[in-house]
């Protein structure tokens, strides 16, 4: 069975501080996609990143990087220098190749402070 | 505008008393799914559909149903709702690929049981 863990359940840091959102995933695909989303304080969700399972290149948007790592079934989340509208849930989550089962994590609260 | 659209956003109703989430989506999209978030659990996928008239469970679906016969639409409907019901619903929607593409969600509906 799929599983995504997120075990930081909330983070709070000062504007300007770089934070790290952990995420570590179980599956037996061998084909598999792995997600960020953000929902903000107004609910909606808002997708960030996809990265399949034979990439695993690292990605860098603006502020925000990830860090893919098969060996250690990972796809950490960083912003650098962060903002007070960088406040949010922050989900993680993962699919299967073609089907419709997406498992997402319990998801991260991030607050940054000014 | 490409977009995910949910009916009613906000409703309060009582334990038993059948009610209907409507979803649409104008982006022609094959796959559509139900959630709900709850507190500490993330998403949980309730049904999902891959196609017009192809429907089936997802982790949680008990105590809901769902029909697709239009490619747009993908109502939620829940005959004999209970207290344990309440929650924030996300519909969904992907392109062709299922989980290989983002899902576009719609903007929630809270949903109160009492």
């Amino acid at each position: 069975a799929q599983k995504v863990t997120q075990a930081q359940t909330e983070i709070s840091v000062v504007e300007k501080e770089d934070v790290t959102l952990d995420c570590v995933y179980e599956t037996r695909d061998t084909t598999y996609y792995l997600f960020w989303y953000k929902q903000p304080p107004s609910g909606e969700l808002v997708f960030l990143i996809r990265r399949n399972s034979f990439d695993e290149q690292n990605e860098i948007s603006g502020r925000y990087s990830w860090n893919f790592q098969k060996s250690t079934s990972s796809f950490n989340f960083t912003i650098t220098a962060s903002q007070v509208v960088d406040s949010a849930v922050y989900f993680c989550a993962l699919s299967e190749d073609y089907g419709q089962n997406f498992v997402f994590g319990p998801g991260t609260r991030l607050s940054v402070l000014p | 505008e490409a977009q995910v659209t949910q009916n009613p956003r906000y409703l309060i109703t009582v334990t038993g008393k059948k009610l209907t989430v409507t979803c649409s989506q104008n982006m022609n999209h094959e796959y559509m799914s139900w959630y709900r978030q709850d507190p500490g659990l993330g998403l949980r996928q309730i049904y999902y559909s891959m196609n017009v008239e192809v429907t089936d469970k997802g982790d949680v679906p008990e105590g809901y149903k769902v029909s697709r016969k239009e490619k747009r639409n993908f109502p939620l409907i829940l005959e004999s709702p209970s207290p344990n019901q309440t929650s924030l619903y996300f519909c969904a929607s992907t392109a062709r690929g299922g989980g290989r593409n983002e899902q576009f969600f719609g903007p929630g509906t809270r949903l109160t049981v009492l």
